[in-house]
């Protein structure tokens, strides 16, 4: 156990629809990353959040929000869902931003991921 | 910009076999270099860094050294075991952000 949770562990839904993925980070960590995995494209940063506020984008689609709340856990929403987006979706966590640097600079622990697959 | 490339898997081993992952990297800079692995079912965890040239980072029998001047950070053990079958990233942070930049992934599969 890494100690970032991730629900739900996997997801079937249609087209069109709405989902929201949660994830906890590991005690003590302020930062929380969002990763989508598939098969074409690898692993792709989707978007960071340091203690509430947003950090850092990476290939987030538009029809893609999250948000951290003030208890440190995050919710990606996912909505009018495509058959592309199924994939893996990995929730991270570390004890710094990354802008400082420190020894625990982008040591990134990783939940289990949810799997989200649209029909 | 800023990129990692790993040589493409899938790699198959038998075990106690000798394992080289390569993986060179292109940075402004100076980027650490990381190491993760990903077992089958679970999300990636850290295997191994290097913040500066020449460190060489080492876990669970892994060894990768930071070498600048042939911007390369490849991943070896003397002997896998069916255990390490997993897909291993390289990847780099740098920047004033020290953002992230991972590489495709390598597929490993040690037979018994």
């Amino acid at each position: 156990d890494s100690g970032v949770t991730q629900t739900p562990k996997h997801l079937i839904t249609a087209t069109g629809q709405r989902v929201t993925l949660r994830c906890s980070p590991r005690s003590g960590d302020l930062s929380v990353y969002w990763y989508q995995q598939s098969l074409d494209q690898g692993l792709q940063f989707l978007i960071q959040y340091y203690n509430g506020e947003e950090r850092a984008k990476g290939n987030i689609l538009e029809r893609f929000s999250a948000q951290q709340f003030p208890d440190l856990h995050s919710e990606l929403n996912l909505s009018s869902l495509e058959l592309g987006d199924s994939a893996l979706y990995f929730c991270a966590s570390s004890v710094e931003l990354s802008g400082r640097g420190g020894p625990g600079a982008n040591v990134l622990t990783f939940g289990a991921g949810s799997r989200l697959t649209v029909l | 910009g800023d990129s990692v490339t790993q040589m493409e898997g899938p790699v198959t081993l038998s075990e106690e076999a000798f394992l080289t992952i390569n993986c060179t990297y292109t940075a402004t800079g100076y980027p650490s270099l990381f190491w993760y692995v990903q077992y089958p079912g679970e999300g990636l965890q850290l295997l191994l860094k290097a913040t500066k040239a020449d460190d060489k980072g080492s876990n669970k029998g892994f060894e990768a050294t930071y070498r600048k001047e042939t911007t390369s950070f490849h991943l070896e053990k003397g002997s896998v075991q069916v255990s390490d079958s997993a897909v291993y990233f390289c990847a780099l942070s740098t920047g004033n952000n020290r953002k992230l930049i991972w590489g495709l992934g390598t597929s490993l599969a040690v037979n018994p």
